[in-house]
């Protein structure tokens, strides 16, 4: 398997402009999670689907944030209108579930907002 | 969600074992430890996991106290790629939002040739 697979990997943009982020989770992954890190911050979770469905989106800083699962194999994460302080690294993460919750993530997207 | 307390930093030198230490003085009775690791540029990679018992796999082992109020993550044979930040987290397993990862400051382990 490739594993979670994120675009684009870099992004830059203005201040003021839709950004879409891509994911598709690893086959047969009940599970998927975003997660956005930052240093002054850390890795913090953003919200997380089970088979599809939003469970926990507390952690979305705003309304300018949403997220979608329409398939089991894609999510997005958007951002409309972008912000500087969205400048940071997002990371899509899947699980399986069952016995082992060992989360697999990807390679992250780096998001700078000019 | 039981806290995390772990050192900011640790140096180890190649070849030599590593141990990271990590504690969790108020872990509850249904919290397992979890490890993972960060290599720069990269997303979190899952290292191991348990409950009471001393665990090992091919990536590291892991040991937890009796009374589960701290942990060491042992690496037996560093090498210059374990350079990373190291993560411990306790967490609900199977448990919901409860049992979501919570990543704290970590460890950055450097190895030195």
């Amino acid at each position: 398997d490739a594993g979670v697979i994120q675009s684009p990997r870099h992004e830059v943009t203005e201040m003021g402009q839709e950004v879409t982020l891509r994911c598709k989770p690893i086959s047969g992954h009940d599970y998927l999670f975003w997660y956005r890190q930052t240093m002054m911050r850390g890795l913090e979770l953003l919200i997380y689907f089970n088979n599809n469905v939003p469970i926990d989106d507390s952690g979305m800083p705003e309304d300018r944030f949403s997220a979608k699962m329409p398939n089991a194999s894609f999510s997005t994460l958007k951002i409309q209108p972008s912000e500087p302080r969205d400048s940071a690294v997002y990371f899509c993460a899947s699980r399986l579930a069952g016995n082992t919750d060992t989360q697999y993530f990807g390679p992250g997207t780096r998001l700078t907002v000019l | 969600d039981a806290k995390t307390t772990q050192p900011p930093s640790m140096d180890c030198a190649e070849g030599r074992a590593a141990n990271l230490p990590c504690n969790h003085s108020t872990i509850s009775g249904n919290e397992y430890v979890y490890w993972y690791r960060q290599i720069h540029s990269q997303g979190p990679q899952y290292i191991i996991h348990g409950l009471k018992n001393n665990e090992t796999n091919e990536m590291a082992s892991l040991i937890i106290t009796e009374d589960r109020k701290s942990s060491t993550l042992i690496l037996p044979h560093a090498t210059l790629r374990d350079t990373a930040v190291y993560y411990c987290i306790v967490r609900v397993r199977n448990g919901g939002s409860q049992g979501n990862l919570i990543f704290g400051k970590g460890t950055k382990l450097s190895v030195k040739p």
